[in-house]
């Protein structure tokens, strides 16, 4: 059981360019979510899904795209990155099945650099 | 604006001491607490939390305790031990929507 795994580990870009962070998770969780942590800010809510097929928008969504085809896939795509999308990205999943949706289990982070 | 605050951003504990992280909500819609404890270079880890219907909530060696007419939740870890040296999140829900809104975090250090 990997529970979430995400990839790359680090990541440099230029200005302009386009990715996407890929987020897996093995347990079945139903519900899967984005985050992005800057110093002295905590973790920020990017985007979220509740089911395949389902996305909806968090606190700071501008500038990322997600997608979730499969329960156990969600991707992060950021279309054209900006200095201000550094920072280090987190996947997370949960299920109100073996807990509830707020008891999320986290990937180990993405480090994205955009210069 | 920040509608959950960690004033502190670092606490230093002797081992076998009591270490006290503390944390403030505005929004009284907020009705599910939890906190999160990050190790460097990895992602958090859910450690314990306390429903708005709750005061305490006990697991071990860690309690929450939640004050909602002053919007404070604190998070007690006794005994402290050095591996307890982590950053610590607090986090709240409005229902279980799992959209949490986080703190900024507390550096907690046990020292030996």
């Amino acid at each position: 059981n990997a529970g979430v795994t995400q990839t790359p580990k680090f990541q440099v870009l230029k200005t302009g360019q386009s990715m996407t962070l890929q987020c897996a998770q093995d347990m079945n969780h139903e519900y899967m979510s984005w985050y992005r942590q800057d110093p002295g800010m905590g973790l920020r809510l990017i985007h979220y899904s509740v089911g395949a097929g389902i996305t909806d928008q968090g606190e700071v969504p501008n500038g990322y795209n997600v997608s979730r085809s499969t329960t156990e896939d969600f991707p992060l795509r950021l279309l054209s990155a900006a200095p201000s999308q550094t920072s280090v990205y987190f996947c997370a999943s949960s299920s109100r099945t073996s807990g509830n949706y707020n008891e999320q289990f986290f990937g180990p982070g993405t480090r994205l650099t955009v210069l | 604006d920040q509608q959950v605050k960690q004033n502190s951003p670092s606490l230093s504990v002797q081992e076998g001491r009591i270490s006290i992280l503390n944390c403030d909500y505005t929004n009284s819609m907020f009705d599910y607490f939890l906190w999160y404890k990050k190790y460097p270079a990895e992602g958090p880890t859910f450690l314990i939390s306390i429903s708005s219907i709750k005061d305490k909530n006990e697991d071990g060696r860690f309690t929450v305790f939640l004050n909602k007419s002053a919007k404070h939740l604190s998070l007690h870890i006794v005994p402290s031990q050095p591996g307890d040296s982590a950053v610590y999140f607090c986090a709240a829900s409005d229902d279980n929507t799992g959209k949490l809104i986080f703190g900024q975090g507390t550096t907690l250090q046990v020292k030996p």
